[in-house]
């Protein structure tokens, strides 16, 4: 049974702040590794995704990818209250998206 | 610019009651998935068609039957629903199998 493992929070951090969100993944062979946020009462919507070759960086998001350890992270600088949603890591396996349990964040003003 | 449309969107049944939930796509996308959401477990894969023509079992098949109708549709069937099946349920494609997922807007079902 692959797994994703995400601490479920919540996580809180102050208004300006960087907010860590991390992954773990139990399959070497992953290539692919998705972040999604979702709101309360809607549906997961993409904020980025990462091949196992290089991160990334999108505006205030970057996906970072440790492969020794099995860990991917989302760091959201200059966090808002608008960020607070619950963040979902999805992991590529078999053709197939296996997501954790998410990680609720609350950005407080 | 639809995207993803799931039907109905909420919908309550007795134990034992049968029903089907609907899932259209108008990205022209190969693959299609069935996901359900309950509190804390995050998003579980029940089960997925990675093109017309083709259907596999994914983390929590048990008590689903699934239909690939066309490359647009994927019905999802409840059989004989028990409580355990309450949970919100997650349409998704994505243009091939790993690539990124585009969700519909979910379908809140209770079972009494």
């Amino acid at each position: 049974q692959k797994e994703v493992e995400q601490n479920s929070g919540p996580l809180s951090v102050p208004e300006g702040a960087i907010a860590s969100l991390n992954c773990t993944y139990s399959d070497r062979g992953s290539q692919s590794f998705f972040w999604y946020r979702q709101y309360s009462g809607k549906s997961p919507e993409l904020i980025m995704f990462i091949y196992s070759n290089g991160d990334k960086e999108d505006g205030r998001f970057t996906a970072q990818l440790n492969k020794a350890s099995q860990y991917v992270s989302l760091l959201i600088r200059d966090s808002q209250p608008s960020d607070s949603a619950t963040y979902l890591c999805a992991v590529s396996w078999g053709g197939k998206l296996i997501f954790g349990q998410g990680t609720e964040l609350s950005v407080k003003p | 610019n639809a995207g993803v449309t799931q039907t109905p969107k909420f919908q309550v049944l007795k134990t034992g009651q049968s029903m089907t939930l609907q899932c259209a796509q108008d990205m022209n996308h190969n693959s299609m998935y069935w996901y359900r959401q309950d509190p804390g477990m995050g998003l579980r894969l029940i089960y997925y068609s990675a093109s017309e023509g083709t259907t596999d079992k994914g983390e929590v098949p048990n008590g689903y039957n699934v239909s690939r109708l066309n490359k647009r549709e994927f019905s999802l069937r409840l059989e004989s629903a028990a409580p355990s099946q309450t949970s919100v349920y997650f349409c998704a494609s994505s243009e091939a199998p790993g690539s990124p997922l585009h969700f519909g807007n979910g379908t809140r079902l209770t079972v009494t």
